[in-house]
């Protein structure tokens, strides 16, 4: 699986836009971008994925660069519960393709 | 949406016993799934992949025969932390991908945290 490079920490201030990046330069055809939440104790939550196209949600934006070296998580209006580490990963998808973890990033949404 | 529901969320034990928790998809049937294991301050590592009907498949470094995983039908997993240590204390966080979804999406159970005495 190809691997990403993301900020360790990042700060929101609470009803503004929250713009995660993610670097994956060695992406490959076949993979696609995942993103993924973890509130402090919990189990993961997912949050979007996409392959080449941006996608939108309710929770959340995902912006893919035209190379699919980079994306971009969005929170449109970032609220105190928003506060987490966000992981962004790659992988093939399939039924029985894992998901790698890598340190995430630390959002912290100010009030 | 897809659940998946893990027993018991917290636990405590004596050195020495062993541990067993247990993953269920509520909703779906999932031929695979995950077992991830996380430290303090720390990312989730993956421990290995459960499959249904046959043996398990361990990543690099994880003893098989510490964690003994067992997955009996299509919507349960078990994790079996055998002759348990403390530095085995730690959280334990099952997923499951639904086996006719489309998307791809990996359900987390909320977790399982092992304190061992």
């Amino acid at each position: 699986d190809a691997k990403t490079t993301q900020p360790t920490s990042m700060d929101c201030a609470e009803g503004r836009a929250a713009n995660l990046p993610c670097n994956h330069s060695t992406i490959s055809g076949n993979e696609y971008v995942y993103w993924y939440r973890q509130i402090h104790s919990q189990g993961p939550q997912y949050i979007i994925h996409g392959l080449k196209n941006n996608e939108t949600n309710e929770m959340a934006s995902l912006i893919i660069t035209e190379d699919r070296k980079s994306s971009t998580l969005i929170l449109p209006h970032a609220t105190l519960r928003d506060t987490a580490v966000y992981y962004c990963i790659v992988s093939p998808g399939g039924a029985t393709n894992k998901l790698i973890f890598g340190t995430g990033t630390l959002l912290a949404v100010q009030p | 949406g897809a659940v998946v529901s893990q027993h018991p969320s917290r636990v405590i034990c004596k050195s020495g016993t062993s541990v067993k928790i247990e993953c269920r998809s509520l909703d779906f049937q999932a031929t695979t799934m995950f077992w991830y294991r996380q430290f303090p301050k720390q990312s989730l590592m993956l421990m290995a992949t459960s499959n249904e009907g046959s043996k398990a498949t361990y990543e690099q470094g994880v003893e098989k025969d510490k964690f003994l995983i067992n997955h009996a039908s299509l919507t349960l997993s078990t994790l079996t932390v055998t002759s348990a240590h403390p530095e085995d204390s730690s959280f334990y966080i099952c997923s499951a991908r639904e086996v006719t979804r489309t998307a791809r999406v990996l359900t987390f159970g909320a977790g399982s945290r092992l304190t061992v005495l």
